[in-house]
């Protein structure tokens, strides 16, 4: 099963919205809503976002949001803040109980 | 609030054996589905390995299929991932994270457990 695919690196200026794209196959995003989004701050433990493609999990903002087109899922944050800056992943269901990774955008608030 | 603890994990010789545990508090862990996720700075999240809530099935990424086992004990809220035949290639930070109730996701992560494999 071969990675999804991310941009290595997005930026924007606080206040701004940036959006993070996680390209995979008909085997992958495009056959399930099952792609979850995860936040990852150096030297700590990931954080789930974003769950079944759009939905937020208790406690995470509003400013994270969640789509998906065809074979890409995207991630999106609006009114960028400083501790938004942090490495994102985006992660798929595969079937049988499987599941794949994209291999990791990093944030960086100008 | 849920919490996730590995240990186990340190430096360990090609082709030789590690068992990491994961302590789960928090939540009914007997319910929930468990799976191990390894972080690597080059490759980044890879899953691993995942195991129903009873134990009855378990499902590995085919680069572990083979020589990692997962199991767990319900009575000591306790997840286990057996590491055979390692290899250099499976050098990681290794993650034990919940399955989310609905499924397709991982909602609470632990902190992590290193391990190195080398001469």
């Amino acid at each position: 099963q071969s990675a999804l695919t991310q941009p290595a690196s997005v930026s924007g200026s606080p206040g701004q919205s940036i959006t993070i794209s996680c390209t995979g196959t008909s085997s992958d995003v495009g056959s399930y809503n099952l792609v979850s989004w995860y936040q990852q701050h150096p030297d700590k433990a990931p954080k789930l976002m974003i769950y079944e493609g759009s939905k937020r999990p208790s406690g995470v903002s509003d400013r994270f949001s969640g789509s998906k087109s065809g074979n890409t899922a995207s991630l999106t944050i609006s009114g960028l803040q400083a501790e938004d800056e942090a490495d994102y992943y985006c992660c798929s269901y595969a079937g049988s109980s499987t599941y794949v990774f994209g291999i990791g955008t990093k944030v960086t608030v100008l | 609030q849920v919490q996730l603890v590995e240990s186990g994990g340190g430096v360990v010789q090609p082709g030789g054996s590690l068992r990491l545990s994961c302590e789960a508090s928090g939540f009914t862990f007997s319910n929930s589905g468990m799976h191990w996720v390894r972080q690597t700075p080059d490759k980044g999240l890879e899953w691993v390995t995942f195991i129903r809530y009873d134990g009855s099935n378990e499902y590995y990424a085919d680069s572990v299929k083979g020589r990692f086992t997962i199991s767990r004990d319900n009575s000591k809220n306790t997840l286990y991932l057996q590491m055979d035949s390692l290899r250099a290639e499976d050098t990681a930070v290794y993650y034990c994270a919940k399955d989310r109730v609905s499924g397709g996701s991982f909602d609470y992560w632990g902190q992590g457990t290193l391990v190195t494999v080398s001469s």
